[in-house]
C-alpha cells in the first residue's frame, strides 16, 4: 500500500551516462513533484506537474528532463552524468485543493555518480 | 529563495525532555508546514499552521505562528528516541504557486 514509490532506490553510475529514475502515486493526487535534496540535506524543488502539464521548472540543467505519462507517474530521466548530480531525489505528490498543498513523499532515490 | 530558515541546526537532548526548533522565512505565505525526515527516508508531513492562526497542536507537537516577524517554532515534548530526525518546515507562498519552500532542517537527537 506504498503511497508515493520510487525505483531505484540506489543508484551508482559513471560520468557521461544516462539514466531514470521512476516514480509512481497511488493517492490519486494530481500534483506530482522532484526535488533534489543535497549533502547539506537543503531540499530544492526541480518540477512540478499538475494533470501531466509541467507547472513548475526550476533553474535546473536542460539534462534533466521529467516526463509524466499519466497523472500517476513522473519520471526523471538525467543525460550526461555529471559528478555533481550526486544528490538524494525525491519524488512527491499533492492534492491541489484550497486548505493548503501537503506534500507525501517518496522515500528517495540515492544518485552516487563517480 | 530560500522560504525556511530553521534555527538552530543541531539539538541534542535527552529523552523526556522537551525540544524547540525555530524557523524563519521572508515573504507573506498561506501557511506553514513542518515535517520531519529520518535517517535515509523520505519526508512525513507533521502539522500545518494557516496565516490566520496563531497556535496548533497535535499530540505532541506545538506549533506556533508569528506572522508580524515572520517565524515559527515547532515544540516536541516529553521527546523519545523515535523523534531523532530532521524537522523541515515549508512555506507555502501568498501567490499560491502551489511552490513549498523548504528551509535547511534541524537535525534533533533524543538521548535514551
Amino acid at each position: 500500500d506504498t503511497a508515493v514509490s520510487q525505483t531505484p532506490k540506489y543508484l551508482v553510475t559513471q560520468m557521461g551516462n544516462d539514466k531514470s529514475i521512476k516514480c509512481e502515486q497511488n493517492l490519486g493526487h494530481d500534483t506530482m513533484y522532484w526535488y533534489k535534496q543535497d549533502s547539506k540535506k537543503f531540499l530544492k524543488i526541480m518540477f512540478s506537474y499538475n494533470n501531466k502539464e509541467l507547472i513548475i521548472n526550476e533553474t535546473v540543467p536542460n539534462r534533466f528532463s521529467p516526463k509524466s505519462p499519466d497523472k500517476a507517474h513522473l519520471n526523471l530521466h538525467i543525460n550526461s552524468l555529471e559528478l555533481g548530480d550526486s544528490a538524494v531525489y525525491f519524488c512527491a505528490s499533492s492534492l491541489l485543493t484550497g486548505n493548503g498543498n501537503t506534500i507525501y513523499f517518496g522515500e528517495g532515490s540515492w544518485l552516487t555518480v563517480v | 529563495s530560500q522560504q525556511g530558515e530553521e534555527d538552530p541546526q543541531a539539538l541534542s537532548i535527552q529523552e523526556g525532555e522537551n525540544a524547540t526548533m525555530n524557523c524563519s522565512y521572508k515573504t507573506s505565505i498561506n501557511n506553514l508546514q513542518w515535517y520531519r525526515q529520518n535517517s535515509g527516508r523520505g519526508l512525513v508531513h507533521l502539522i500545518l499552521i494557516r496565516s490566520n492562526e496563531r497556535e496548533k497542536h497535535s499530540g505532541r507537537l506545538r506549533v506556533t505562528l508569528d506572522t508580524s516577524k515572520k517565524s515559527s517554532s515547532l515544540l516536541i515534548t516529553a521527546s523519545r528516541a523515535a523523534d531523532t530526525a530532521s524537522y523541515f518546515c515549508a512555506t507555502d507562498a501568498w501567490y499560491g504557486n502551489n511552490r513549498l519552500a523548504f528551509g535547511k532542517g534541524n537535525q534533533v537527537v533524543v538521548i535514551p
